[in-house]
């Protein structure tokens, strides 16, 4: 079975500042996907960055990037130079190629809070 | 381009009533997606089409949940009768191609359901 566990409920930064998230899962799939998704109160859910399990290059979207380490099963992401608008609750998934097209496992997530 | 639909944006019933929530995708997309996310948690797999035919449903509550898509274009999630642990934020997600299972899911802005 697949498990996302994002141990920190809340985490809290000043703007401009830089804040790690962690996130560690559980799967035997060799082939998988890990994605971190931002929920804002409006609710709507926005993807911010994706790793494909295969590469080991650490992908990187603009002030995001990821710290994917493989073999620990780790995959955290690091916000730099921190903005208020990146307040919002953010979950970290999983996605398999080995079942099912396209089921995303998520965490509970991390809720961030960014303080002028 | 427009985003993923979704409507009621909140819906407030008292148990044992029936509700039902509408999506429509984004055009062109063959791939739809229910999941539920109950406060505090990470969303959680309903149910996915694809075009018209279900893909997955191993996580609906069959006896109370269902779920169509009948043109293969927008969806109808259904609870009936409902139950107090029914409530939650339903969204809606859609994605592009049908055989690329690691395809971005588009998430909607939720339906949110509070079953008193």
């Amino acid at each position: 079975a697949q498990t996302v566990t994002q141990s920190q409920p809340e985490m809290s930064v000043q703007d401009a500042e830089t804040v790690t998230l962690s996130c560690t899962y559980d799967t035997s799939e060799n082939n998988y996907y890990l994605f971190w998704y931002k929920q804002p109160p409006s609710r709507q859910m926005i993807l911010v960055i994706r790793q494909e399990a295969y590469k080991q290059q650490n992908a990187t979207e603009n002030r995001f990037s990821v710290n994917f380490q493989k073999a620990a099963k780790s995959f955290s992401l690091k916000i730099s130079d921190s903005q208020l608008g990146d307040t919002a609750m953010y979950f970290c998934a999983l996605l398999d190629r080995g079942s099912t097209l396209g089921r995303l496992y998520f965490g509970r997530g991390t809720q961030l809070t960014v303080w002028p | 381009e427009a985003g993923v639909a979704q409507s009621p944006r909140y819906k407030i019933i008292e148990k044992r009533q029936s509700v039902a929530f509408w999506c429509n995708p984004i055009s062109g997309h063959a791939t739809l997606y229910w999941y539920q996310q109950i406060l505090g948690q990470g969303p959680k797999l309903l149910i996915q089409f694809q075009n018209n035919g279900v893909v997955d449903d191993s996580q609906l509550p069959k006896d109370r949940f269902s779920a169509e898509r009948l043109k293969g274009v927008d969806s109808t999630l259904k609870i009936q009768p409902a139950k107090l642990e029914d409530s939650a934020v339903y969204l809606c997600a859609s994605s592009l191609m049908i055989a690329v299972a690691t395809d971005t899911q588009y998430f909607g802005p939720g339906t949110r359901l509070t079953v008193l």
